[in-house]
């Protein structure tokens, strides 16, 4: 059981690049989400997913895009990079539901740099 | 809605002490996460938890749902448990959405 795996951990990309962060687990979970980190602030919520084919907005959703194929897979594109994209991103997963049996498990992370 | 204050931001403590870190937010919730990350380190679910008291070695979380006020308790701590220390929480009417607090930065000194 792997869990949540991200794809790649480090990435260095020029202002204007494109590309795709991967996210995967193997829990059959129905959740997943995508966070960055900044210093100083909390996780924010990039977008989320209730399950395949379904996806919404999170809090700072500007400059990425997400879709959900499967239950297992949830790549989040960065479409044009720009230097305020330089952050660690986080995905997560969990069941669906309310209460405290559905806690989030995350993957490991992925430090951009965008130059 | 992200009204998540995790206090201090910032502790500094002798390996041995008893430390605690303190988390509160201002609307209904249905269930408050408890996360340890470590420099450079992925995060790590440490509790989860809607009422009570939870234990797991020498850590121990308490939430007082009428104050909207959880708390994480190490003790007897150890360098090793040097880490931020993240609070989350997921709002009745938000789904399984979480908010989370800025985190406390713990560092324990042999």
């Amino acid at each position: 059981n792997a869990g949540v795996t991200q794809t790649p951990k480090f990435q260095v990309l020029k202002t204007g690049q494109s590309m795709t962060l991967q996210c995967a687990q193997d829990m059959n979970h129905e959740y997943m989400s995508w966070y960055r980190q900044d210093p100083g602030m909390g996780l924010r919520l990039i977008h989320y997913s209730v399950g395949a084919g379904i996806t919404d907005q999170g809090e700072v959703p500007n400059g990425y895009n997400v879709s959900r194929s499967t239950t297992e897979d949830f790549p989040l594109r960065l479409l044009s990079a720009a230097p305020s994209q330089t952050s660690v991103y986080f995905c997560a997963s969990s069941y669906s539901g309310q209460g405290p049996s559905y806690e989030q498990y995350f993957g490991p992370g992925t430090r951009l740099t965008v130059t | 809605k992200n009204e998540v204050e995790q206090s201090p931001q910032n502790l500094t403590a002798q390996e041995g002490e008893f430390i605690t870190i303190n988390c509160s937010y201002s609307v209904g919730i249905s269930a408050l996460h408890w996360l340890q990350q470590h420099p450079g380190g992925g995060i790590v679910s440490l509790f989860m938890l809607s009422s009570g008291k939870k234990k797991h070695g020498r850590l121990i979380a308490t939430i007082n749902i009428q104050e909207k006020h959880s708390s994480l308790h190490i003790t007897a701590s150890h360098p090793r448990d040097s880490a931020v220390y993240i609070c989350a929480v997921r709002y009745w009417d938000t789904g399984n959405q979480f908010y989370f607090g800025t985190g406390t930065s713990l560092t324990v000194i042999p």
